[in-house]
């Protein structure tokens, strides 16, 4: 089992559709939870970064973390078309100072129909 | 804020030569650095801590000989591929942290 689960899609919704995109994790040491977005041959650009269970809402983003389930979640809102890319569910442990690397989900890919 | 660049973008050589990737936080210092290799349809994978003024840590199964990362200053991380092959063109990605992780645009290397 991976330590981080992700379903590569691709995930194709109508314009203005809300999405939801998900991971699953089995190591209960994670504490911190980010989710990116890739745009193709780029970088990966943070999204939303939170710390254990609960929800953070930015602008049309939303982030749950449901640590008993170890599940996350990134729910989109009012949707785009320029919010087509691959997103990234990431997650480290809070030991070591902090200076954990990143473990990342395989990444969804996502599109949105105009 | 929380600005990081890489240099250069992409890169093509050949077989048995070395290449060197900048990484650069632009406008806050890290400490801590890292360094990722993503290969097509593939997610990111750790290669490496790069911490400054001290000796890198390598994750399990990444050749340390092959793989040289210099953090020489709180701004500057360097990775160096050594005796490059095929097998390790990929996309190299650094990032730093400053409260998450920060990005930088990623360096493709091709080697023939």
């Amino acid at each position: 089992q991976k330590e981080v689960e992700q379903d590569p899609g691709p995930l194709s919704v109508p314009e203005g559709a809300i999405v939801s995109l998900n991971c699953t994790y089995s190591n209960s040491a994670f504490q911190y939870f980010m989710w990116y977005r890739q745009y193709s041959r780029k970088g990966p650009e943070l999204l939303m970064y939170t710390y254990s269970s609960g929800n953070k809402e930015d602008g049309r983003f939303t982030a749950q973390v449901d640590k008993s389930s170890k599940y996350i979640s990134l729910f989109i809102r009012d949707s785009q078309p320029s919010d087509s890319a691959t997103y990234l569910c990431a997650m480290r442990s809070g030991s070591g100072g902090g200076a954990d690397g990143l473990t990342f989900g395989k990444g969804t890919h996502l599109i949105i129909q105009p | 804020g929380a600005v990081v660049s890489q240099h250069p973008s992409w890169v093509i050589c050949k077989s048995g030569t070395s290449v060197k990737i900048e990484c650069r936080s632009l406008d806050f210092q890290a400490t801590t650095m890292f360094w990722y290799r993503q290969f097509p349809k593939q997610s990111l994978m750790l290669m490496a801590t790069s911490n400054e003024g001290s000796k890198a840590t390598y994750e399990q199964g990444v050749e340390k000989d092959k793989f040289l990362i210099n953090h020489a200053s709180l701004t500057l991380s360097t990775l160096t591929v050594t005796s490059a092959h095929p097998e390790d063109s990929s996309f190299y990605i650094c990032s730093a942290r400053h409260g998450g992780q920060y990005f930088g645009p990623g360096t493709r290397l091709t080697v023939l």
